[in-house]
């Protein structure tokens, strides 16, 4: 069975400053995808950016990006310029690639609470 | 615009009592999931629909069902809730195991 593990219960960092949060997995599997999910205090998920497998290019979506090591299996997000609304917990999930028809399931980490200070 | 809509958003039933969580949504999606999620903890999986078709998760309690009437709604349903049911229940949706899922906002469920 698959695993994910966030290393970090929590982090904080000041407004307009780079953190990066750190997350590992553990799979036989070749072909997979993961995702940073956002759930801020309000509660609802939110995803920040996903990453396939048998991609070697970063993902990258505006301040969000991932640093993917697949041979460590490791995958960490790195927000810059971090703002107040980036204050939340973050969820580490991994699925795998499944089949037309199928129906995954996300296996998550624990989370890391960020907090975004003024 | 809401596209994943949870009922009600609070929920407090009392020991044994059952209770019915409501999800809908707008988007058309295949899939519909029921996720637990305790304080501080992670979301865990307690089962799915993939059209009509059911998926329980091995380790989900009997006390824990699910109906998906249509394409549109989904139920859970708590038969005899524990003190231990209370917890955040989020639903989810994806169009396919390759699309990702989105979230409603959930509903809390207290035990009394």
């Amino acid at each position: 069975a698959q695993t994910v593990t966030q290393s970090q219960p929590e982090m904080s960092v000041q407004e307009a400053e780079t953190v990066t949060l750190s997350c590992t997995y553990d799979t036989s599997e070749s072909d997979y995808y993961l995702f940073w999910y956002k759930q801020p205090p309000s509660r609802q998920m939110i995803l920040v950016i996903r990453q396939e497998a048998y991609k070697q290019q970063n993902a990258t979506e505006n301040r969000f990006s991932v640093n993917f090591q697949k041979a460590a299996k490791s995958f960490s997000l790195k927000i810059s310029d971090s703002q107040l609304g980036d204050a939340a917990m973050y969820f580490c999930a991994y699925r795998s690639e499944g089949t037309q028809g199928g129906s995954e399931k996300l296996v998550f980490g624990k989370g890391t609470k960020l907090t975004v200070n003024p | 615009d809401a596209m994943v809509i949870q009922n009600p958003r609070y929920q407090v039933t009392q020991f044994g009592k059952p209770v019915t969580l409501s999800c809908s949504q707008t988007l058309n999606h295949n899939v519909m999931y029921w996720y637990q999620q305790k304080s501080s903890q992670a979301p865990k999986l307690l089962f799915h629909y993939y059209d009509k078709d059911f998926n329980n998760e091995a380790d989900t309690p009997d006390n824990f069902q699910s109906r998906r009437p249509n394409t549109s709604f989904c139920f859970l349903d708590i038969r005899s809730p524990g003190l231990g049911d209370a917890a955040m229940y989020l639903c989810a949706t994806s169009r396919d195991s390759f699309y990702e899922q989105y979230f409603g906002p959930g509903t809390r469920l207290t035990v009394t």
